[in-house]
């Protein structure tokens, strides 16, 4: 499709599990995003990558998550030990990430429903 | 740091009828991007409008508008002619320029629209 594409589309887990998110970006985009939204609140920003490598990972609330772009296209966030209060919308979004700023416009995915038991 | 602001959770407009939206921000910035993004129940966020810091001339997307004020770090939404379809989660979010790319997003906690037939 021509969109971004998150799998899966809802994740339950018990605490303490491993769970890992995929995000597939619009093709040709060099910027990817991931963000959080808990229940009532606006996303909040988790890492960005620029091609392979994490740009700013400053969102990242603590050593439990991870997240990788290995050939610069698909990317996983990883989630390890879960708590319930991870439990939230993880949504990732892509931009082109090059050919100026004015049309530098972030798309998102669907999301992808965590729930901790 | 950067902050946005949506002072108003839930707003309902008439069908056909004009409803604005407010969002303020703060942010020592001075070059920076500005969005609405409406989020219906799919979950799916799409922006709606973008606004650039140093056009003084209000952004406008068919039937949607902005108001922005820069002195104030204002900036409302105003939807005319309103539409069912229009019924979504509202969130400003702001960006600023960092070199050719825009960056995160930061995101206000949102406004609940509510369009009555």
């Amino acid at each position: 499709g021509a969109g971004v594409s998150q799998t899966p589309s809802n994740k339950v887990t018990e605490k303490g599990k491993y769970v890992e998110l995929r995000c597939d970006p619009i093709s040709g985009h060099t910027a990817l995003y991931w963000y959080r939204q808990s229940l009532g609140q606006g996303p909040e920003f988790l890492i960005y990558f620029q091609g392979t490598g994490a740009a700013d990972d400053s969102g990242l609330p603590n050593d439990r998550f991870f997240a990788v772009r290995p050939e610069g296209s698909v990317s996983t966030l990883k989630i390890q030990r879960t708590e319930r209060g991870d439990s939230a919308v993880y949504l990732c979004a892509s931009s082109r990430g090059s050919g100026g700023r004015s049309t530098d416009t972030q798309y998102f995915g669907p999301g992808t429903r965590l729930t901790v038991l | 740091a950067q902050t946005v602001t949506q002072s108003q959770p839930e707003m309902s407009v008439q069908e056909a009828e004009t409803v604005t939206l407010s969002c303020t921000y703060d942010t020592s910035e001075s070059d920076y991007y500005l969005f609405w993004y409406k989020q219906p129940p799919s979950r799916q966020m799409i922006l709606v409008i973008r606004q650039e810091a140093y056009k003084q001339q209000n952004a406008t997307e068919n039937r949607f508008s902005v108001n922005f004020q820069k002195a104030a770090k204002s900036f409302s939404l105003k939807i005319s002619d309103s539409q069912l379809g229009d019924a979504a989660m509202y969130f400003c979010a702001y960006s600023w320029a960092r070199g050719s790319t825009l960056g995160r997003l930061y995101f206000g906690r949102g406004t609940q629209l509510t369009v009555w037939p």
